[in-house]
């Protein structure tokens, strides 16, 4: 069965550079979430979106900007790159439809980001 | 303050013991909650996933439970076996679009 792709899978980046990390749900999901892991921490909460729009905004830095494109595909675009930015970003996607009471999430296999 | 917390931070049981992961949440005005599993650098898996109206799930050899008044919920795992050595992660659904994880629970099984 597809999963959510998550590209790249290592990325190595020096301070006050930009990266990109590319997000592909589960076809026919209409909701992505991003997420951020920090070593030894738990998964935060950064972004949502259903339906190609914004539906929920955690702890995303404003440094930080993500979209969802009309294929579904998410991008989240990290500038001005700090040390505490290394840590491994986990992209989810699931079928929300009108179900009030939420759905199964499924997770990527993460992106690693390390800032020098 | 939605916090969640899971206890114990780590456990090592034998091969073949039955164990109870316990994960507890202060705002009981929940939507769901998922257990997961993570393995050392990978993604997370999901196991079960309870809505705010049941009160427990099972998936083969795992059960989880919800006792959404008392902000509790538990992942019963039986038969332990040395594959399920992983943090076990619950993470608590307070609309459709955020998820508050715990810490995990480092889980080790030996043969």
């Amino acid at each position: 069965a597809a999963g959510v792709i998550q590209s790249p899978r290592h990325l190595i980046k020096e301070k006050r550079e930009t990266a990109t990390l590319k997000c592909y749900p589960i076809p026919r999901h209409d909701t992505v979430y991003w997420y951020q892991q920090g070593p030894g921490q738990d998964p935060q909460f950064l972004i949502s979106f259903y339906e190609k729009m914004q539906s929920d905004k955690g702890s995303i830095p404003d440094r930080f900007s993500a979209q969802q494109f009309s294929d579904y595909h998410s991008e989240l675009n990290m500038s001005s790159l700090e040390l505490g930015d290394s840590a491994l970003y986990f992209c989810a996607s699931s079928l929300r439809g009108h179900r009030p009471s939420g759905n199964t999430i499924y997770f990527g296999e993460g992106s690693w980001l390390t800032v020098v | 303050k939605q916090e969640v917390t899971q206890i114990p931070a780590a456990l090592s049981v034998p091969e073949g013991e039955n164990l109870v992961l316990n994960c507890s949440f202060t705002d009981s005005a929940i939507y769901n909650l998922q257990w997961f599993r993570q393995d050392p650098g990978k993604g997370l898996t999901s196991l079960l996933l309870i809505q705010s109206s049941q009160r427990e799930q099972t998936s083969g050899r795992l059960n989880a439970s919800l006792d959404k008044s008392s902000g509790r919920s538990t992942l019963y795992i039986a038969a332990s076996q040395p594959g399920d050595s992983a943090t076990y992660l619950c993470a608590v659904g307070y609309n459709n679009n955020d998820m508050r994880f715990g810490a995990g629970t480092r889980l080790t099984v030996k043969p």
